[in-house]
């Protein structure tokens, strides 16, 4: 079944630590994108990427890192430097990078300790 | 920036009841997608729509370009309808990438 796999479902953090969040997707999707949830708030971007070996920042970009290596993952690493990254973190996919419907994963939930 | 505004916020309805849930926007889009968000945290795209309307099973989308709004409606609503309903509007700008705008979201609670 094509689809798009998020892992771990739970990340934990500590303090100073960098993590990275995975997403792969098998629909041969050319753009990728990784969204913050926050509760009581609208999906927001971090990162989007239309294509391998290019990605763009997205509205609070700063504290996070991204890859695109190959088409099928879009890592995101969460850095010591993002200061508020307790939050629910979801990867998506589209075509294209235009008006397209966007396939969501399951999410991964960070917590610090 | 555009602006998405969702109501209500929370909406509560029993079994077989006519739902509605609104999205406004503030400037002129491309596209308007309507998202359901599962309690567990996934999210499933329901409709894209750019005019007029759509309906896929008990679920009917419809837009007004004009009025910058948008509805939900879920007929003879079921409890395994409840979830977040989430609004999000694609920016009409001139760039390649159609950057989305989302509302706070609807959450519905439908009761046997």
């Amino acid at each position: 079944d094509g689809g798009i796999t998020q892992s771990p479902k739970y990340l934990f953090r500590k303090e100073g630590q960098n993590v990275t969040l995975s997403c792969e997707q098998n629909l041969n999707h050319d753009a990728m994108y990784w969204y913050r949830q926050d509760p009581g708030q609208g999906l927001r971007l971090i990162y989007y990427s239309q294509i391998v070996n290019d990605f763009q920042k997205g509205d609070i970009a700063e504290g996070y890192s991204v890859s695109r290596e190959k088409k099928e993952s879009f890592p995101l690493t969460v850095t010591s430097a993002q200061k508020n990254p307790t939050a629910f973190y979801l990867c998506a996919s589209s075509i294209w990078a235009g008006q397209e419907t966007q396939y969501f994963g399951p999410g991964t939930r960070l917590l610090v300790l | 920036k555009n602006e998405v505004e969702q109501s209500p916020q929370n909406l509560t309805a029993q079994e077989g009841e006519f739902i509605t849930i609104n999205c406004s926007y503030s400037v002129g889009i491309s596209a308007l997608h309507w998202l359901q968000q599962h309690p567990g945290g996934g999210i499933v795209s329901l409709f894209m729509l750019s005019s007029g309307k759509k309906k896929h099973g008990r679920l009917i989308a419809t837009i007004n370009i004009q009025e910058k709004h948008s509805s939900l409606h879920i007929t003879a609503s079921h409890p395994r309808d409840s979830a977040v309903y989430i609004c999000a509007v694609g920016d009409a700008g001139g760039t390649s990438y159609g950057k989305l705008t989302f509302g706070q979201g609807t959450i519905l609670t439908v009761h046997p």
